[in-house]
């Protein structure tokens, strides 16, 4: 069963602060897309990392994928109370048409 | 209007109630999705319709039956649930490729509590 792993679960940090969350699987996928889903809402999609390696970089945000492609990180710099949110990471299940996701980080950015 | 619209956004229902919840998408996909979001728990799909054909059922009770009456609307009609049902119900299209590139567009959800 291919499954994604998210930590930390929560996050809570004051604006200006820079962080880190992960997506962890022991199984490799063809790509990995993360979501970012604010309260009352539904997740909306931020990138889609399809290479081994890759960095895409959005304004503040600079997602990678692991150079095994089972793994990928979101750093965001000088976090502001806008990226508050639940982030979650998704993958494409091998031969089927659907995604599975991880269980999400939680990120509170504090003014 | 644009994107994928779900009414209602909150539901609340007794055990006995028959409801069923509407996702509309004005995107011009090929598949429509439900999926489950509890607390503590990672978003379960429940159900895939690809050009309104029902291609996943993620062992799902039969208390939940989704339609799909065309490739822009996409209903689940609820029956005897339970209160454990209660969470946040998300509809999603997306336009199947076959590429590594597929993304999904959410609504936002009805928030459905089970009483």
């Amino acid at each position: 069963t291919q499954l994604l792993e998210q930590s930390p679960q929560f996050l809570s940090i004051q604006e200006g602060e820079n962080l880190t969350v992960y997506c962890n699987s022991s199984s490799v996928f063809s790509s990995l897309q993360w979501y970012r889903q604010e309260p009352g809402e539904g997740p909306v999609l931020l990138v889609t990392v399809v290479t081994g390696g890759e960095v895409k970089k959005l304004k503040r945000l600079t997602f990678q994928f692991g150079d095994a492609r089972k793994d990928s990180s979101l750093h965001i710099t000088a976090a502001q109370t806008g990226d508050t949110g639940l982030y979650l990471c998704a993958g494409p299940i091998q031969g089927a048409q659907k995604l599975v996701f991880g269980q999400g980080t939680r990120l509170t950015i504090n003014p | 209007e644009t994107g994928v619209t779900q009414t209602p956004r909150h539901l609340v229902m007794g055990m006995t109630n028959k409801k069923s919840l509407k996702c509309e998408q004005h995107l011009g996909h090929n598949a429509m999705y439900w999926y489950k979001q509890s607390a503590k728990k990672p978003l379960e799909l429940m159900f895939v319709y690809s050009l309104e054909e029902r291609v996943e059922n993620n062992s799902v009770p039969s208390r939940f039956s989704p339609e799909c009456p065309n490739s822009s609307h996409l209903f689940l009609h609820l029956h005897t649930l339970q209160p454990e049902d209660s969470a946040l119900y998300l509809c999603a299209s997306s336009q199947l490729s076959g590429t590594v590139d597929e993304k999904l567009f959410f609504g936002s959800g009805t928030q459905l509590s089970v009483l």
